[in-house]
């Protein structure tokens, strides 16, 4: 199946820092996805990116589908921004996939203030 | 417009017990799955729905059975629980094929 690492494993900033955080995959994908859990554990669904560009405040996400990698792009971090990222894809290629998300391990973001 | 809604929140099993996790959405969404998290690892499929009366496995299946009667439901129960069984546990659902999943708050299942 479709393989998804993420980068780095572990991210600390401090406070007003940019960041940039790294899916690659092995795979063509229909559609990809980046999450956002809290640390209270609730997941949250930051953006629906299979390719392109888009931004919602300081957040922006980039897929580039024919090198197979997307960043997440995180400015002026705050520390409500701590939690885990996670990149989810479901692969072109796989018939039985059904809409399903394969995700990464995710990175760990700590925002100091 | 409660979303998806899980429960319990917190579960402890004897090894060997049996138990349901509950999964509901109010969203009429046609999709449906089940997630587990373990640190480190992500989250892995375990089973998924298409809609009423489909199912299908993930990834990671064994151990956990599911069945789809309703658009609403999709309940996960464990046969005979193991430590492995240990993880908290995510039901997601979405209106379409891979668009726009909603998660719930999680179960964290303890198994002793």
């Amino acid at each position: 199946g479709i393989q998804v690492e993420q980068s780095p494993p572990d991210l600390i900033l401090q406070e007003g820092a940019n960041s940039t955080l790294r899916c690659n995959f092995s795979d063509s994908v229909n559609n990809l996805q980046w999450f956002h859990q809290n640390p209270w554990g609730q997941l949250i669904n930051l953006f629906y990116i299979p390719s392109g560009t888009k931004q919602n405040g300081r957040l922006s996400a980039t897929t580039v589908a024919t090198e197979r990698y997307s960043l997440l792009y995180i400015s002026s971090s705050q520390t409500t921004d701590s939690g885990v990222y996670f990149c989810a894809v479901e692969s072109m290629n796989y018939g039985g996939s059904q809409g399903n998300l394969i995700f990464g391990k995710g990175t760990k973001l700590s925002v100091k203030p | 417009n409660a979303g998806v809604t899980q429960t319990p929140k917190f579960q402890v099993l004897k090894t060997g017990q049996s138990m349901t996790l509950q999964c509901a959405q109010d969203m009429n969404h046609e999709y449906m799955s089940w997630y587990r998290q373990d640190p480190g690892m992500g989250l892995r499929l375990i089973h998924y729905s298409v809609g009423a009366g489909i199912t299908d496995q993930g990834e990671v299946p064994n151990g956990y059975n599911v069945s789809r009667s309703t658009t609403e439901d999709f309940p996960l129960r464990l046969l005979s629980a193991a430590p492995s069984q240990t993880s908290v546990y995510f039901c997601a659902s979405s209106y379409r094929r891979g668009h726009g999943y909603t998660f719930g708050s999680g179960t964290r299942l303890t198994v002793v």
